[in-house]
């Protein structure tokens, strides 16, 4: 079975520009998550999607981050503009929302670099 | 609010030795479940696994094993006969019941390294 998929693995982008984030689930896992990881801390989740619908985002600013998961299943994040405090590694996880609901497997992360 | 708290930010250890990884939580649910995910340096977090409040028993598998402790709100992990390629971050997260399930809350990591 085929893990959590995401592109690019990495990005240098310089402060103000946009960037976009790319994330394939796990067939069959109707729930993903988008959490943010700076260095030497851990994941924070950003937003949470229940299928094409938004669960959580209470931590997502919403001023600069957007995000979106058409047709329920693959997802983009977006931050534009982007800041300095930006740079993280942005983690794509999904979970199946019958079986075992709240085990959450990890995709590899985009490490992003504002400079 | 959820709090997951790993006091210890790097341990090195030598080969075959044990290693026991400290992770304490704090909830007010009844309800909620308690993880620890492994991160190589690829960067992927590694399900590893994942104990509900209900169920103290300890759990072994393999050379690794976990002890719950409720009355402590601690759910430490050890690593029997460490290897090279048990180096990576550890993290313990916790996710309460209700409306919040699903939000993961991590500890900031535990970086081990196993020296040969």
């Amino acid at each position: 079975e085929a893990g959590v998929a995401q592109s690019p693995r990495y990005k240098i982008i310089e402060k103000r520009q946009s960037v976009a984030f790319w994330c394939n689930p796990i067939s069959g896992h109707a729930t993903l998550y988008w959490y943010q990881q700076i260095l030497g801390q851990g994941p924070k989740l950003l937003i949470q999607f229940q299928n094409n619908g938004v669960v959580d985002d209470s931590q997502l600013p919403k001023d600069r981050f957007s995000a979106e998961r058409l047709k329920g299943v693959d997802s983009t994040l977006k931050i534009q503009p982007a800041k300095l405090e930006d740079s993280a590694v942005y983690l794509c996880a999904s979970s199946h929302s019958q079986e075992r609901k709240n085990i959450q497997y990890f995709g590899a992360g985009t490490r992003l670099s504002v400079l | 609010a959820q709090k997951v708290t790993q006091a210890q930010t790097e341990i090195s250890v030598v080969e075959k030795e044990d290693v026991t990884l400290d992770c304490v939580y704090e909830t007010r649910d009844t309800t909620y479940y308690l993880f620890w995910y492994k991160q190589p340096p690829s960067g992927e977090l590694v399900f590893l696994i994942r104990r509900n409040s209900f169920d103290e028993q300890n759990e072994i598998s393999g050379r690794y094993s976990w002890n719950f402790q409720k009355s402590t709100s601690s759910f430490n992990f050890t690593i029997t006969a460490s290897q090279v390629v048990d180096s990576a971050v550890y993290f313990c997260a916790l996710s309460g019941g209700g409306s919040t399930l699903g939000r993961l809350y991590f500890g900031r990591g535990t970086q081990l390294t196993v020296w040969p």
